[in-house]
């Protein structure tokens, strides 16, 4: 089936700096991809919609010069976090429709900042 | 917008059954879709609903009645393993370039 590898599984780092995280489609084109954010015991919420070769879509309240957004693939979107601070440490997770219209996560990214 | 409800916790023991509601208030509406998710996983899909009546995958059911803006998921023969949070979704209307959105999650706890 279709497959989203998200890239690092984890990260951990300080204040202020930039954390680049990938989600790369391994079997499919994905023209579109969707960026959400978890917070622990809470529901996934969308911060922003990438598309290939455009740019991305940001949700209400969520900082687009902060959350920055590339996807400059058809098999490739990336979201920077940048001048990160702790109220930013989440749970990030990637998700493209497949093939058959479906939809498809990548494994998730654990973000902390110290 | 978007708004989907679901019951913030639910416990049961094994081999029982479970049933999971979610009410939804959407402005297009393109199905009703179910996730699993593991603490620190990925979410899982687990059955979709575009019409009203029964899905049935395995130990998993769903149902969805349109008229309602209503459906549920169902488990039964209930396994440690399937202790997790469950989420009812929908695909906003329009192009495919949609995201889901996801209702506020019900977290199973499946006890011996």
């Amino acid at each position: 089936g279709a497959v989203v590898s998200q890239h690092p599984s984890r990260v951990i780092c300080k204040s202020g700096t930039s954390v680049k995280i990938e989600c790369r489609s391994l079997d499919f084109q994905a023209t579109t991809m969707f960026w959400y954010r978890q917070f622990p015991k809470k529901s996934l919420m969308l911060m922003a919609t990438s598309n290939e070769g455009s740019k991305a879509t940001y949700e209400q309240g969520v900082e687009k010069d902060k959350f920055l957004i590339n996807h400059a693939s058809l098999t490739l979107s990336t979201l920077t976090v940048t001048s990160a601070h702790p109220e930013d440490s989440s749970f990030y997770i990637c998700s493209a429709r497949d093939r058959v219209g479906g939809y498809t996560f990548g494994s998730g990214t654990r973000l902390t900042v110290v | 917008g978007q708004s989907l409800e679901q019951p913030s916790e639910v416990t049961a023991v094994e081999g029982a059954i479970v049933q999971i509601n979610c009410t939804y208030q959407t402005s297009g509406f393109y199905g009703l879709s179910w996730y699993q998710q593991h603490d620190g996983g990925a979410p899982t899909f687990l059955s979709y609903n575009a019409l009203d009546g029964l899905e049935e995958t395995g130990r998993f059911s769903s149902f969805l009645s349109r008229s309602d803006s209503y459906g549920y998921l169902l488990l039964q023969e209930l396994q440690m393993k399937d202790s997790a949070s469950y989420f009812c979704a929908v695909r906003e209307g329009g192009t495919g370039r949609r995201a889901l959105t996801f209702g506020s999650g019900t977290r199973l706890q499946v006890q011996p």
